[in-house]
């Protein structure tokens, strides 16, 4: 079976602070992938990032980074000098990559940028 | 270029009519998806299908029923509405390890099914 857990229902930060949203999951493929989503007020769901399971290596892509730990089954998405724009529901997913592809969604992130 | 379509934006509808989705994707991908995302944002996969076959078919009322004419298409039907089908409908398409590419998804801009 496979679990996203995000426990951070909603969070509110200023502009220009740095903020982490967690992202823990479990799974018991040993191929597997994860994803960032971004949900913007406006509704569309914007694909972000993929990392698969074989590759640990963290990403930096702007003011956006992300942190994949296997070892503690997690995979943080940390933005740097927030701006109002960032302002979404951010989901972590995961994916087998097996015939019969399973896709698992976390709850979501509510995250408010306040100018 | 719009990558993945979905036609119509917005439906409201009484219960007990039927009603139909389409989704349409101009990325060449074999894969494309359902899912549901109720009032509290929560993502659900309805349904999955890899060039034109079924390969997802989550705990669904069998009121609702797929339809893909080719791999670019992937419609949704829905019989009987009730009121606890309003949600947004979500379509997606991705690769799925085609060519190397990823196992990401691509969604379309949503329907939002309204019931009264």
């Amino acid at each position: 079976a496979q679990k996203v857990t995000q426990a951070q229902t909603e969070i509110s930060v200023v502009e220009k602070e740095d903020v982490t949203l967690d992202c823990v999951y479990e799974t018991r493929d040993t191929t597997y992938y994860l994803f960032w989503y971004k949900q913007p007020p406006s509704g569309e769901l914007v694909f972000l990032i993929r990392r698969n399971s074989f590759d640990e290596q963290n990403e930096i892509s702007g003011r956006y980074s992300w942190n994949f730990q296997k070892s503690t089954s997690s995979f943080n998405f940390t933005i740097t000098a927030s701006q109002v724009v960032d302002s979404a529901v951010y989901f972590c997913a995961l994916s087998n990559s097996g015939g019969y592809q399973k896709v698992t969604f976390g709850t979501g992130t509510k995250l408010q940028v306040i100018p | 270029d719009t990558a993945v379509s979905q036609t119509p934006k917005y439906l409201v509808t009484q219960m007990g009519n039927d009603k139909s989705i389409k989704c349409e994707q101009n990325l060449g991908h074999d894969t494309m998806y359902w899912y549901k995302q109720d009032s509290k944002k929560f993502l659900k996969i309805m349904f999955s299908y890899n060039n034109k076959e079924l390969i997802i078919n989550e705990t669904v009322p069998n009121r609702f029923s797929p339809k893909s004419p080719d791999k670019a298409h992937l419609n949704l039907h829905i019989n009987s509405l009730e009121l606890g089908d309003s949600a947004v409908y979500f379509c997606a398409s991705s690769p799925r390890g085609q060519q190397g590419k990823g196992y990401e998804q691509y969604f379309g801009p949503g329907t939002r099914l309204t019931v009264t």
